[in-house]
């Protein structure tokens, strides 16, 4: 089954810990974004990454640090420097040819901070 | 800046009645849009993708629709069921080579039997 899987499904930090967050597609896409959700909010870009070994902020970046270096995998470590990491983490991916671009998004992480 | 705001945030219904959800956004030079539907506690499944050049796309009882001019999109839902229920987010894309996209806050759309 092609797919995006994201784990663990819940995390909990401890105040000052930094912990990471996983997500691997099988889609063979390109492009994979890291969005974060808060209650009666909409998602927000955290990081987003075009091609291996490049990525770009996002905005709200601050607080959060990315790796992209293999196609599949793009993690993300929310560090000790994220004032308020209590959230619902999801990743998605899409292609960057052809015209529909489209998103697939994976389960989500929900992680927090005790 | 580019927005996107979805209204009503909450609407319930009764099963079988036919329904529209609405969206806007502020800029209208958008590449693409995406509806997309989440229930609670679960990541985000695509329902329908709208081309900047497209009016309109449809999958089963879903029908979306695209005005870029006035910066408006809707999602009909035909007779709604209770597994419809759930919250719905519009989605815009700002260019073409893989950015990523700028979300509403979703409407939650509760179906009763």
């Amino acid at each position: 089954d092609g797919g995006i899987t994201q784990s663990p499904k819940y995390l909990f930090r401890k105040e000052g810990q930094n912990v990471t967050l996983s997500c691997e597609q099988n889609l063979n896409h390109d492009a994979m974004y890291w969005y974060r959700q808060d209650p009666g909010q909409g998602l927000r870009l955290i990081y987003y990454s075009q091609i291996v070994n490049d990525f770009q902020k996002g905005d709200i970046a601050e607080g959060y640090s990315v790796s992209r270096e293999k196609k599949e995998s793009f993690p993300l470590t929310v560090t000790s420097a994220q004032k308020n990491p209590t959230a619902f983490y999801l990743c998605a991916s899409s292609t960057t040819s052809g015209r529909l671009h489209e998103q697939f998004f994976g389960p989500g992480t929900r992680l927090t901070v005790l | 800046k580019q927005e996107v705001t979805q209204i009503p945030a909450a609407l319930s219904v009764p099963e079988g009645e036919n329904l529209v959800l609405n969206c806007s956004f502020t800029d209208s030079a958008i590449y693409n849009l995406q509806w997309f539907r989440q229930d609670p506690g679960k990541g985000l499944t695509s329902l329908l993708l709208i081309q900047s050049s497209q009016r309109e796309q449809t999958s089963g009882r879903l029908n979306a629709s695209l005005d870029k001019s006035s910066g408006r999109s809707t999602l009909y839902i035909a007779a709604s069921q209770p597994g419809d229920s759930a919250t719905y987010l519009c989605a815009v894309r700002r260019s073409q080579a893989g950015t990523a996209l700028i979300f509403g806050k979703g409407t939650t759309l509760s179906v009763s039997s």
